[in-house]
């Protein structure tokens, strides 16, 4: 199975700040087509989680250019600039190239 | 706009089962892949299942395998997951997610205890 190792597990930030948060794969996370399908996703406390960015560093609708994915083949980073209250939660990254799909275990932002 | 609404949940006793069902709407859901997520309190997410868009195609990680089915009915834009010899450790919340990750459902409960 890929190992999704996400740092770092939690992050204290005041509102304004950047910060990344990085995740790493086992295994190469390029698909036969191609295409990486490693995504991130933000779970707002007591709220399902919602994805923001998908393979790598594609945003999803109506998600604030503040957010930023990069990364290739095994190494990923998730940057976020001028830090909102909105932003607040457990940030995890996730694999759908291998089965089975994998997620990392989560990095915690708080406000400091 | 996409909605996911899961249902079914509940306490059932080890041993038992207990079948869950996710009403999809407002995208066309023959289309996509469809899976089933978890996660357990205070814990991390677990993918659970996969289906395919015919629902020819099945996957399973080892944790659930030959315990669970996923199974869809694209007339219904319905999506199940069906749990047979329920364990402790499968307490959690379970979301229905199309694609695995670009919509969820709120989720339901599933409490696995005598």
């Amino acid at each position: 199975d890929v190992v999704m190792t996400q740092t770092p597990p939690s992050l204290s930030v005041a509102i304004g700040q950047s910060v990344s948060i990085s995740c790493k794969s086992s295994q190469s996370l390029v698909y036969s087509d191609g295409k990486t399908y490693l995504h991130w996703l933000l779970q707002s406390s007591g709220r399902s989680p919602k994805r923001l960015i998908y393979q790598v560093s594609n945003l999803d609708s109506g998600v604030p250019d503040r957010f930023s994915g990069t990364g290739s083949q095994k190494d990923f980073t998730l940057k976020i600039s001028r830090v909102e209250a909105k932003d607040l939660g457990v940030y995890y990254c996730a694999q759908t190239t291998h089965f089975p799909n994998t997620f990392g275990a989560g990095t915690k932002l708080e406000l400091k | 706009e996409v909605q996911l609404v899961e249902s079914g949940g509940g306490l059932v006793q080890p041993g038992r089962s207990l079948k869950l069902s996710c009403a999809a709407s407002g995208f066309t859901f023959s289309n996509y892949y469809m899976a089933w997520v978890r996660q357990a309190p205070k814990k991390g997410l677990e993918w659970v299942a996969t289906i395919s868009t015919s629902g020819s195609r099945t996957y399973y990680p080892d944790s659930v395998k030959g315990r669970f089915t996923i199974s869809r009915d694209n007339a219904k834009s319905s999506l199940y997951l069906q749990m047979n010899s329920l364990k402790s450790e499968d307490t959690a919340t379970y979301y229905c997610a199309r694609r695995g990750t670009d919509y969820w459902g709120q989720g339901v409960m599933v409490t696995v205890s005598s």
